[in-house]
């Protein structure tokens, strides 16, 4: 049984970098058929896809045209997690935060718990 | 980007009956490999979301037979045969053949 677990602050500055961490249990990061996504929700925006990682005989990401200039997503294969930093924020970006797995074919099959996380001085 | 449009965005069903949600996408799901990526999520109060559907009509392990999913190109379809009080929640669905995006999702309440 795959679960996603997710830990990280639920409050950020603005202007700030809001990083969380997902730890995978029942699978692995590093498997060459999974993929390691980043969603969000928020009441104006609804859900949002952020960005991802995957393993195919080389480490790859792709992250939605309008975060990829301020987001990371990276594995850690030490401890098999991986995380999500986004940078500059601004209270725009106050969302739930969700991690989730992707199986070939079927997109987001598990989800973590959600992190709420907003943006406030 | 591709947009995808739900309607309607609120469906009062009584129990026992049908219920149908609409899915639109601005430019055809259908991917290079042949698949088509459009799937149907269901997110109860308090939940993260759960898939239902993927590929168009596959019922993803332990999701209940009163669901089904139908459609091809930009057109899309969520079926519910009878509506069960269980099924209260928001419905979206979500395209992943460019990048991934969801729709603004469906609101199903019992009258």
């Amino acid at each position: 049984q795959v679960e996603l677990q997710q830990s990280g602050p639920g409050l950020v500055k603005p202007s700030q970098t809001l990083s969380l961490t997902c730890t995978i249990s029942g699978d692995s990061v590093s498997s060459n058929s999974a993929a390691w996504n980043w969603i969000r929700q928020s009441p104006s925006r609804g859900l949002e896809w952020l960005g991802r990682t995957y393993y195919r005989s080389k480490w790859d990401n792709e992250y939605a045209p309008s975060m990829e200039s301020r987001i990371t997503v990276n594995p850690d294969t030490s401890k098999n997690q991986f995380s999500l930093q986004l940078n500059s924020v601004t209270p725009e970006d106050t969302a739930v935060y969700y991690c989730a797995r992707e199986s070939p074919g079927i997109h987001f099959d598990y989800w973590g718990q959600g992190t709420l996380v907003t943006v406030s001085s | 980007d591709i947009v995808m449009t739900q309607t309607p965005l609120s469906l009062p069903v009584t129990l026992g009956q049908p219920a149908s949600i609409s899915c639109r996408s601005s430019q055809s799901l259908v991917h290079s490999d042949g698949n088509t990526y459009l799937s149907w999520f269901q997110q109860r109060p308090g939940q993260p979301p759960r898939v239902l559907i993927y590929k168009i009509s596959n019922r993803f392990p332990g999701v209940p037979d009163r669901f089904s999913g139908s459609g091809a190109g930009t057109d899309f379809t969520l079926r519910i045969s009878r509506v069960e009080a269980e099924d209260v929640g928001v419905y979206y669905c979500i395209q992943a053949t460019q990048f991934r995006t969801f729709g603004q999702g469906t609101r199903v309440e019992i009258k």
